[in-house]
């Protein structure tokens, strides 16, 4: 049982280019997230999904795209990356919501942008 | 924009003494929960307190909630070295399906 894994784990990028980041978990949860983590700013939710096939916007959402095709897998995009992406990204996920809903992340993947 | 606000920014503390952390928050919740990040990972998740609920326990982990005040402290008692980490409260305001977080509170405890 692996839990949340995050894919890669550091990647450097240039202005302009794409990229993707995995997150997968193996426990089976509904709700899948994706954080920033920028020094003294704490995790701003970039978008979530409540569901395969389902994706919505969180609290800083351009510059992303997203896409829930399987239930265990949450693929981040970058289509164009810009300096201000230089972050450390968390995925988190969780059994759902209401009462219950603490989440489980992933290691974290660091990105910087030139 | 983050809801929940800790205090102290920053808190270091002698092994064996108590580690005390607040939060405030600005909206009606279902919940509010703890975490702890060491440095250069993910979040672990603490403890999680109910709006219903006035203080919980965990271990060495003692949690209040004040829904009047909008407010909730995390107290570690007996530090460890190995308590050394960041310490965010999360909101899970009413209907929503997601989680706000906070700055944190980094923590230190010296041996």
């Amino acid at each position: 049982n692996a839990g949340v894994t995050q894919t890669p784990k550091f990647r450097v990028l240039k202005t302009g280019q794409s990229m993707t980041l995995l997150c997968a978990q193996d426990m089976n949860h509904e709700y899948m997230y994706w954080y920033r983590q920028d020094p003294g700013m704490g995790l701003r939710l970039i978008h979530y999904s409540v569901g395969e096939g389902t994706t919505a916007k969180g609290e800083v959402p351009d510059g992303y795209n997203v896409s829930r095709l399987k239930k265990q897998n949450f693929l981040l995009g970058l289509e164009s990356a810009a300096p201000s992406q230089t972050s450390v990204y968390f995925c988190a996920s969780t059994t759902g919501t209401g009462l219950k809903n603490e989440q489980f992340f992933g290691p974290g993947t660091r990105l910087t942008v030139l | 924009s983050q809801q929940g606000e800790e205090d102290p920014q920053a808190l270091s503390i002698q092994e064996g003494e108590n580690a005390t952390m607040n939060c405030s928050y600005k909206t009606s919740i279902n919940n509010l929960q703890w975490y702890r990040q060491n440095s250069g990972r993910g979040l672990v998740h603490l403890i999680l307190i109910r709006s219903n609920e006035r203080e919980k326990h965990s271990g060495r982990l003692r949690v209040t909630l004040d829904t009047s005040k909008k407010s909730s402290s995390l107290l570690i008692t007996a530090s460890r070295a190995a308590d050394t980490a960041s310490y965010f409260c999360a909101t899970a305001p009413s209907g929503y399906s997601t989680l706000t977080f906070g700055k944190g509170t980094m923590l230190l405890v010296s041996p």
